[in-house]
């Protein structure tokens, strides 16, 4: 069975300095592995997404995430980040066939400070 | 364009009561799933409708959940009678035929807490 790993479940860092926030899957054949952000009473929103390819792939609002086979991994960058990136942060695996049929990790919570 | 609404947006009830929620998908989507994350726990897929018709039901829980989407518009999730256990925050997703899950748009979801 499919299953992704976030372990970190809260995160803070200052405004400006770097995030990486880390997820790990397993998944028998190539996954289709995705990244969504909710910020406070909004929906889920797609970050970017890997389907094969470049393995670093750009998504919206400056983030960006290198997929690893050999580690299993797809972890979430950004170089350097705004007090609006504060939101809660979920890793996601799907597959081919039943590709909107997700399974999610438990989510990373990103604090702020200024 | 309207995208996927939810509501309510919260839900205070007490165990054994009844609550139903409703997503509007965005207009024109076949494709509508339901999804659930209990407090601190991923979120798990519930079920998935193509129009009218549930496609994939394998993450119900139990009999106690009830998912409709009568003419393939919106869809109700009833829970009856609900549990402690039921708390959490249930999204509404919707998508056209064929589309893949990078064109798969979110509510904003229902937070239900159960007392």
């Amino acid at each position: 069975a499919q299953s992704v790993t976030q372990p970190d479940i809260h995160i803070t860092v200052s405004e400006g300095a770097s995030l990486e926030l880390r997820c790990n899957y397993s998944y028998g054949a190539t996954p289709y592995l995705f990244w969504y952000v909710q910020s406070p009473g909004q929906g889920l929103q797609l970050l970017l997404k890997y389907f094969s390819g470049d393995t670093l792939v750009q998504g919206i609002k400056g983030f960006e995430a290198e997929f690893k086979r050999s580690q299993s991994s797809f972890n979430l960058r950004k170089p350097s980040v705004h007090w609006s990136d504060a939101a809660e942060y979920f890793c996601a695996v799907g597959r081919t066939g039943t590709a909107s049929k997700l399974t999610f990790g438990t989510g990373t919570r990103l604090q702020v400070t200024l | 364009e309207a995208g996927v609404t939810q509501f309510p947006s919260h839900s205070v009830i007490e165990k054994g009561q009844t609550v139903t929620l409703r997503c509007d998908p965005i207009s024109g989507h076949d494709n509508l799933y339901w999804y659930r994350r209990v407090m601190g726990k991923e979120i798990k897929f519930l079920l998935h409708f193509v129009k009218e018709s549930k496609q994939d039901e394998s993450g119900m829980p139990n009999n106690r959940f009830l998912a409709e989407r009568t003419g393939g518009t919106y869809s109700t999730l009833k829970v009856q009678p609900a549990e402690l256990e039921d708390s959490g925050v249930y999204f509404c997703a919707s998508s056209q035929p064929g589309d893949g899950p990078e064109k798969l748009f979110f509510g904003s979801g229902t937070q239900l807490s159960v007392l």
